[in-house]
C-alpha cells in the first residue's frame, strides 16, 4: 500500500530564514511525487513534481524538492520564504495521475511565518 | 486558464437531510477524482473516474454516499442522509489521459449541523 508521512505538523520559520518540509512515502513502484500548496479554505496548487531524471526539481514561487530514493524522500526545501508563503503543504505519491493511479496525501505540515 | 469547477463552495444542512456537490473538470480530462478532507488532515480519495466509469471507490461509504458521472464529463456527489461526521471540504480534481498532474478545484465546505 502507497503512503506518505509528513513529521511536522506545524512549523514556524522567520521571513527570510530557509525553509525544508520533510516528507516520506512508500510506494511499491517508481513513484510520481507531488508538493501541494493550499491557502485556508481554498482547494490545492501543485508547487512541483518529479517523475524521474534530475532528482532536484524546481517549482513555482522558489521552492524546490529533492527526490532521495535511498531515503524514500521527497523534502520540500525554499531558501527565503516570504510571509506570503504562510499556508498548510502537502507532499502526495503516487502513479501517474492519467494512469488510473490515484494520489495519496500526508496529513500536512502547516506552515507559520514570522515577521 | 482551465479550472476544475465546483459548487456550491459553501453548504451547511441538518443531519439526515440529504446534499449534493458538483463537479466539472477541465475539459477532455477523462480522469475525475473526488477527494475528501476533515480539518487538519490531507486528502482522502473517495472516488475516482475513468471517463464514465468507476476505477476506485474502495473508501466511499456505499450505504450513505454516492456518485456519477453520467457522460463522462461532469460528476455529481450525493450524501443521503448526511451525518455530523461528514463535515470536511470536499474537493474534486480532474487530470488528462496522459495527464501527469491532478488539477484541483476550490472544494465544498460542508457543515451538517
Amino acid at each position: 500500500a502507497q503512503s506518505v508521512t509528513q513529521p511536522d505538523i506545524h512549523i514556524t520559520v522567520s521571513e527570510g530564514a530557509s525553509l525544508e518540509l520533510r516528507c516520506n512515502y512508500s510506494y511499491g513502484a517508481t513513484p510520481y511525487l507531488f508538493w501541494y500548496v493550499q491557502s485556508p479554505g481554498q482547494g490545492l496548487q501543485l508547487l512541483l513534481k518529479y517523475f524521474s531524471g534530475d532528482t532536484l526539481v524546481q517549482g513555482i514561487k522558489g521552492f524546490e524538492a529533492e527526490f532521495k530514493r535511498s531515503q524514500s524522500s521527497f523534502n520540500l526545501r525554499k531558501p527565503s520564504v516570504h510571509w506570503s508563503d504562510a499556508a498548510e503543504y502537502f507532499c502526495a505519491v503516487g502513479g501517474r495521475p492519467g494512469g488510473g493511479n490515484k494520489l495519496t496525501f500526508g496529513t500536512g505540515t502547516q506552515l507559520k511565518v514570522e515577521l | 486558464e482551465a479550472e476544475v469547477a465546483q459548487s456550491p463552495r459553501y453548504k451547511i444542512t441538518e443531519k439526515s437531510q440529504a446534499v449534493a456537490f458538483w463537479c466539472d473538470p477541465i475539459s477532455g480530462h477523462a480522469t475525475l477524482y473526488w477527494y475528501r478532507q476533515i480539518l487538519g488532515q490531507g486528502p482522502e480519495l473517495l472516488v475516482q473516474f475513468q471517463d464514465e466509469s468507476v476505477v476506485d471507490d474502495s473508501q466511499l461509504p456505499k450505504d450513505r454516499f454516492s456518485a456519477e458521472r453520467l457522460k463522462g464529463v461532469d460528476s455529481t456527489l450525493k450524501i443521503q442522509p448526511a451525518e455530523l461526521g461528514d463535515s470536511a471540504m470536499y474537493l474534486c480534481a480532474s487530470s488528462s489521459h496522459k495527464g501527469t498532474e491532478a488539477f484541483f478545484g476550490q472544494g465544498t465546505r460542508l457543515t451538517v449541523v
